[in-house]
């Protein structure tokens, strides 16, 4: 079946360590998205990519860093700069970068700070 | 700027009783509205959305939502519910070749028995 796989499901990160969250889909879909989930926050958007070695800054890029060096896979890393990391991370896919086309989802990954 | 606010953090309902989300969206333009589902510790699941044409559309597991534009609403209803839809509702909107969807802050559903 296709779909998107997030890893791991749970994280814990140290202080002043970079952690890197996996995203990979078999979608074939161009476009790929990260976002932040707070408890009654809603998705926020961090990174986005309409294509491959393509990335845009979203609403909150700040302390985040993505790479886009194949289509399947958009990783992303949370760095020691992110202060306040802790928050449920949820990627997602669609076949264009354009708000017309649903946007399909993982099932996360919960960051935690030791 | 695009905005979606859901009036409702937190609605209880009976199994067996009608439910209706509200969504209410702020685009300058035609927009597209979806809602999605999240089960806890899951990701969102697409129910329905809204392009063009009809304003009223059926989405999966039994929901329906009907456009308003002279209201900026995209309310989501379904006749009778099952202890299975408890989890939390998420409207969304976009619009032209806008790549972004903004989501609302969510409704949390809780079903008794």
């Amino acid at each position: 079946d296709g779909g998107i796989t997030q890893s791991p499901k749970y994280l814990f990160r140290k202080e002043g360590q970079n952690v890197t969250l996996s995203c990979e889909q078999n979608l074939n879909h161009d476009a790929m998205y990260w976002y932040r989930q707070d408890p009654g926050q809603g998705l926020r958007l961090i990174y986005y990519s309409q294509i491959v070695n393509d990335f845009q800054k979203g609403d909150i890029a700040e302390g985040y860093s993505v790479s886009r060096e194949k289509k399947e896979s958009f990783p992303l890393t949370v760095t020691s700069a992110q202060k306040n990391p802790t928050a449920f991370y949820l990627c997602a896919s669609s076949i264009q970068a354009n708000s017309n086309q649903p946007q399909h989802f993982g099932d996360g990954t919960r960051l935690s700070i030791l | 700027a695009q905005s979606v606010t859901q009036p409702d953090i937190h609605i209880t309902v009976s199994e067996g009783a009608s439910l209706e989300l509200r969504c209410n969206y702020s685009y300058g333009a035609t927009p597209y509205l979806f809602w999605y589902v999240q089960s806890p510790g899951q990701g969102l699941q697409l129910l329905l959305k809204y392009f063009s044409g009809d304003t009223l559309v059926q989405g999966i597991k039994g929901f329906e939502a009907e456009f308003k534009r002279s209201q900026s609403s995209f309310n989501l209803r379904k006749p009778s519910v099952h202890w299975s839809d408890a989890a939390e509702y998420f409207c969304a909107v976009g619009g032209g070749s806008n790549y972004k969807l903004t989501f609302g802050k969510g409704t949390l559903l809780t079903v008794n028995p």
